[in-house]
Protein backbone atom coordinates (compact mmCIF):
# COMPACT_ATOMS: atom_id res chain seq x y z
CA UNK A 1 0.00 0.00 0.00
CA UNK A 2 0.85 3.79 0.27
CA UNK A 3 0.85 4.26 3.62
CA UNK A 4 1.10 2.34 6.74
CA UNK A 5 -1.73 0.01 7.37
CA UNK A 6 -2.96 -0.36 11.01
CA UNK A 7 -6.11 -2.20 11.93
CA UNK A 8 -7.93 -2.59 13.91
CA UNK A 9 -8.78 1.29 13.99
CA UNK A 10 -10.34 1.34 17.15
CA UNK A 11 -10.60 -1.65 20.01
CA UNK A 12 -12.58 -1.94 23.03
CA UNK A 13 -11.99 -4.52 25.09
CA UNK A 14 -12.68 -6.15 28.41
CA UNK A 15 -9.86 -5.65 31.35
CA UNK A 16 -8.17 -9.00 31.53
CA UNK A 17 -8.58 -9.96 27.93
CA UNK A 18 -5.40 -10.15 25.23
CA UNK A 19 -5.04 -7.74 22.44
CA UNK A 20 -3.45 -8.07 19.01
CA UNK A 21 -2.65 -4.91 16.87
CA UNK A 22 -1.39 -5.43 13.69
CA UNK A 23 0.77 -2.59 11.58
CA UNK A 24 1.67 -3.44 7.46
CA UNK A 25 4.44 -1.20 6.88
CA UNK A 26 4.86 0.83 3.43
CA UNK A 27 6.69 -1.66 1.06
CA UNK A 28 10.71 -2.38 1.28
CA UNK A 29 10.80 -0.42 4.81
CA UNK A 30 13.32 -2.46 6.57
CA UNK A 31 12.97 -0.41 9.97
CA UNK A 32 9.54 -0.80 11.94
CA UNK A 33 8.65 1.13 15.08
CA UNK A 34 5.78 0.97 17.37
CA UNK A 35 4.86 3.36 20.04
CA UNK A 36 1.95 4.72 22.89
CA UNK A 37 0.50 8.02 22.91
CA UNK A 38 -2.04 8.04 25.96
CA UNK A 39 -4.63 10.90 25.84
CA UNK A 40 -2.84 14.18 26.55
CA UNK A 41 0.77 12.83 25.91
CA UNK A 42 3.94 12.31 23.95
CA UNK A 43 4.72 9.24 21.75
CA UNK A 44 6.28 6.71 24.22
CA UNK A 45 8.40 4.55 22.43
CA UNK A 46 7.89 0.53 22.29
CA UNK A 47 9.86 -1.92 20.56
CA UNK A 48 11.24 -1.20 17.09
CA UNK A 49 12.41 -4.22 14.48
CA UNK A 50 15.49 -3.46 12.11
CA UNK A 51 15.55 -6.03 8.90
CA UNK A 52 16.70 -9.40 10.45
CA UNK A 53 18.51 -7.41 13.53
CA UNK A 54 17.26 -8.76 16.63
CA UNK A 55 14.72 -5.72 18.43
CA UNK A 56 14.80 -3.30 20.45
CA UNK A 57 12.40 -3.95 23.42
CA UNK A 58 13.95 -1.62 25.85
CA UNK A 59 10.65 0.75 25.46
CA UNK A 60 7.95 -2.50 26.62
CA UNK A 61 6.51 -1.44 29.76
CA UNK A 62 5.88 -4.73 30.90
CA UNK A 63 6.18 -8.65 29.79
CA UNK A 64 2.46 -8.49 29.28
CA UNK A 65 3.75 -6.21 25.90
CA UNK A 66 5.32 -8.06 22.87
CA UNK A 67 5.83 -8.08 19.58
CA UNK A 68 6.96 -9.90 16.01
CA UNK A 69 7.37 -9.23 12.65
CA UNK A 70 7.42 -11.38 9.81
CA UNK A 71 10.79 -10.54 7.82
CA UNK A 72 10.23 -7.01 6.80
CA UNK A 73 7.05 -7.03 6.46
CA UNK A 74 3.56 -7.11 8.76
CA UNK A 75 4.61 -6.72 12.71
CA UNK A 76 1.48 -7.62 15.36
CA UNK A 77 1.58 -5.98 19.12
CA UNK A 78 -0.07 -8.40 21.73
CA UNK A 79 -1.05 -7.29 24.93
CA UNK A 80 -1.63 -9.92 27.44
CA UNK A 81 -4.45 -9.45 30.25
CA UNK A 82 -4.97 -5.73 29.35
CA UNK A 83 -5.23 -3.38 32.13
CA UNK A 84 -6.93 0.07 31.92
CA UNK A 85 -3.89 1.72 31.62
CA UNK A 86 -3.55 0.21 28.83
CA UNK A 87 -5.81 2.64 27.16
CA UNK A 88 -3.93 4.52 24.54
CA UNK A 89 -3.34 4.86 20.57
CA UNK A 90 -1.12 3.01 19.39
CA UNK A 91 1.18 3.83 16.48
CA UNK A 92 3.03 2.30 14.03
CA UNK A 93 5.80 3.49 11.65
CA UNK A 94 8.11 2.49 9.36
CA UNK A 95 11.20 4.08 7.65
CA UNK A 96 13.91 2.77 5.09
CA UNK A 97 16.32 1.81 7.24
CA UNK A 98 17.62 2.08 10.81
CA UNK A 99 19.36 5.54 10.49
CA UNK A 100 16.35 8.17 11.89
CA UNK A 101 17.94 10.38 9.38
CA UNK A 102 15.05 8.63 7.31
CA UNK A 103 11.74 10.03 7.50
CA UNK A 104 9.61 7.97 9.39
CA UNK A 105 6.32 7.40 7.96
CA UNK A 106 3.10 6.86 10.88
CA UNK A 107 0.17 4.72 10.55
CA UNK A 108 -3.09 6.13 12.01
CA UNK A 109 -3.23 4.31 14.69
CA UNK A 110 -5.35 1.82 16.54
CA UNK A 111 -7.31 3.13 19.19
CA UNK A 112 -7.52 0.86 21.83
CA UNK A 113 -9.90 0.78 25.20
CA UNK A 114 -9.93 -0.93 27.99
CA UNK A 115 -13.10 -1.03 30.30
CA UNK B 1 19.97 10.57 27.73
CA UNK B 2 18.01 12.26 24.97
CA UNK B 3 15.02 14.09 25.82
CA UNK B 4 12.87 16.52 24.23
CA UNK B 5 10.85 19.31 26.05
CA UNK B 6 7.92 21.32 24.89
CA UNK B 7 7.56 23.97 27.62
CA UNK B 8 3.81 25.23 25.98
CA UNK B 9 1.03 22.54 26.40
CA UNK B 10 -1.44 24.49 24.68
CA UNK B 11 -1.43 27.78 22.41
CA UNK B 12 -3.88 30.17 20.99
CA UNK B 13 -3.44 32.10 18.19
CA UNK B 14 -5.87 34.63 16.27
CA UNK B 15 -5.52 33.49 12.34
CA UNK B 16 -3.35 35.69 10.13
CA UNK B 17 -1.10 35.89 13.57
CA UNK B 18 2.70 34.68 13.92
CA UNK B 19 3.32 31.66 15.33
CA UNK B 20 6.21 30.16 17.60
CA UNK B 21 6.20 26.80 19.00
CA UNK B 22 9.24 26.15 21.33
CA UNK B 23 11.41 22.78 21.15
CA UNK B 24 14.51 22.49 23.85
CA UNK B 25 16.27 19.02 23.16
CA UNK B 26 19.08 17.68 25.82
CA UNK B 27 21.00 15.18 23.25
CA UNK B 28 25.04 13.85 23.88
CA UNK B 29 26.21 14.64 20.02
CA UNK B 30 24.89 16.57 17.16
CA UNK B 31 21.05 16.28 17.39
CA UNK B 32 18.80 15.35 14.08
CA UNK B 33 15.62 17.24 14.80
CA UNK B 34 12.62 16.77 13.50
CA UNK B 35 8.74 18.71 13.77
CA UNK B 36 5.31 16.35 13.77
CA UNK B 37 1.70 18.05 13.32
CA UNK B 38 -0.72 15.47 14.07
CA UNK B 39 -4.60 16.74 12.72
CA UNK B 40 -7.45 14.97 14.74
CA UNK B 41 -8.27 11.65 13.91
CA UNK B 42 -5.01 11.45 12.00
CA UNK B 43 -1.43 10.03 11.89
CA UNK B 44 1.67 11.93 12.63
CA UNK B 45 2.98 13.35 9.06
CA UNK B 46 6.57 15.47 8.90
CA UNK B 47 6.90 19.14 8.73
CA UNK B 48 10.21 19.42 8.56
CA UNK B 49 13.82 18.37 9.44
CA UNK B 50 17.51 19.40 10.27
CA UNK B 51 20.37 17.20 10.16
CA UNK B 52 23.17 19.72 9.47
CA UNK B 53 24.20 22.46 7.34
CA UNK B 54 21.85 25.27 7.02
CA UNK B 55 20.22 26.21 10.63
CA UNK B 56 16.85 27.81 9.39
CA UNK B 57 15.12 24.84 7.47
CA UNK B 58 12.14 25.09 5.44
CA UNK B 59 9.11 22.52 5.74
CA UNK B 60 6.04 22.03 3.94
CA UNK B 61 3.00 24.12 5.14
CA UNK B 62 5.10 27.36 5.32
CA UNK B 63 6.46 26.56 8.57
CA UNK B 64 10.14 26.81 9.17
CA UNK B 65 12.50 26.24 12.36
CA UNK B 66 15.93 27.58 13.40
CA UNK B 67 18.23 25.24 15.19
CA UNK B 68 20.43 27.20 17.92
CA UNK B 69 22.85 25.14 19.43
CA UNK B 70 23.82 27.44 22.05
CA UNK B 71 20.23 27.22 22.77
CA UNK B 72 19.87 23.76 22.41
CA UNK B 73 16.84 24.62 20.54
CA UNK B 74 14.58 24.05 17.36
CA UNK B 75 11.61 26.37 17.83
CA UNK B 76 9.11 26.03 14.61
CA UNK B 77 7.69 29.41 13.33
CA UNK B 78 4.75 30.52 10.91
CA UNK B 79 4.44 34.23 9.60
CA UNK B 80 1.04 33.62 9.28
CA UNK B 81 -1.52 31.01 10.80
CA UNK B 82 -4.18 29.56 9.19
CA UNK B 83 -7.28 27.69 10.84
CA UNK B 84 -6.74 24.68 9.08
CA UNK B 85 -3.34 24.52 11.49
CA UNK B 86 -5.03 23.78 14.35
CA UNK B 87 -3.45 20.68 15.43
CA UNK B 88 -1.09 18.82 18.05
CA UNK B 89 2.89 19.88 17.18
CA UNK B 90 5.24 17.44 18.20
CA UNK B 91 9.11 17.86 18.20
CA UNK B 92 11.56 15.00 18.42
CA UNK B 93 15.21 13.96 18.14
CA UNK B 94 17.26 10.98 17.42
CA UNK B 95 20.03 9.48 15.23
CA UNK B 96 20.66 6.20 15.09
CA UNK B 97 18.24 4.94 17.38
CA UNK B 98 14.50 5.71 17.70
CA UNK B 99 13.01 9.20 17.89
CA UNK B 100 12.10 10.72 20.97
CA UNK B 101 9.52 12.75 21.18
CA UNK B 102 7.86 15.60 23.32
CA UNK B 103 4.40 15.83 24.96
CA UNK B 104 3.33 18.36 22.14
CA UNK B 105 1.93 21.14 21.69
CA UNK B 106 -2.00 22.14 21.29
CA UNK B 107 -2.60 25.13 19.08
CA UNK B 108 -5.84 26.41 19.10
CA UNK B 109 -6.77 28.89 15.98
CA UNK B 110 -9.20 31.51 16.45
CA UNK B 111 -11.21 33.77 13.64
Amino acid sequence: GAGVSQSPSNKVTEKGKDVELRCDPISGHTALYWYRQRLGQGLEFLIYFQGNSAPDKSGLPSDRFSAERTGESVSTLTIQRTQQEDSAVYLCASSPSQFSGNTIYFGEGSWLTVV
Amino acid sequence: AQSVTQPDIHITVSEGASLELRCNYSYGATPYLFWYVQSPGQGLQLLLKYFSGDTLVQGIKGFEAEFKRSQSSFNLRKPSVHWSDAAEYFCAVGAKTPLVFGKGTRLSVIA
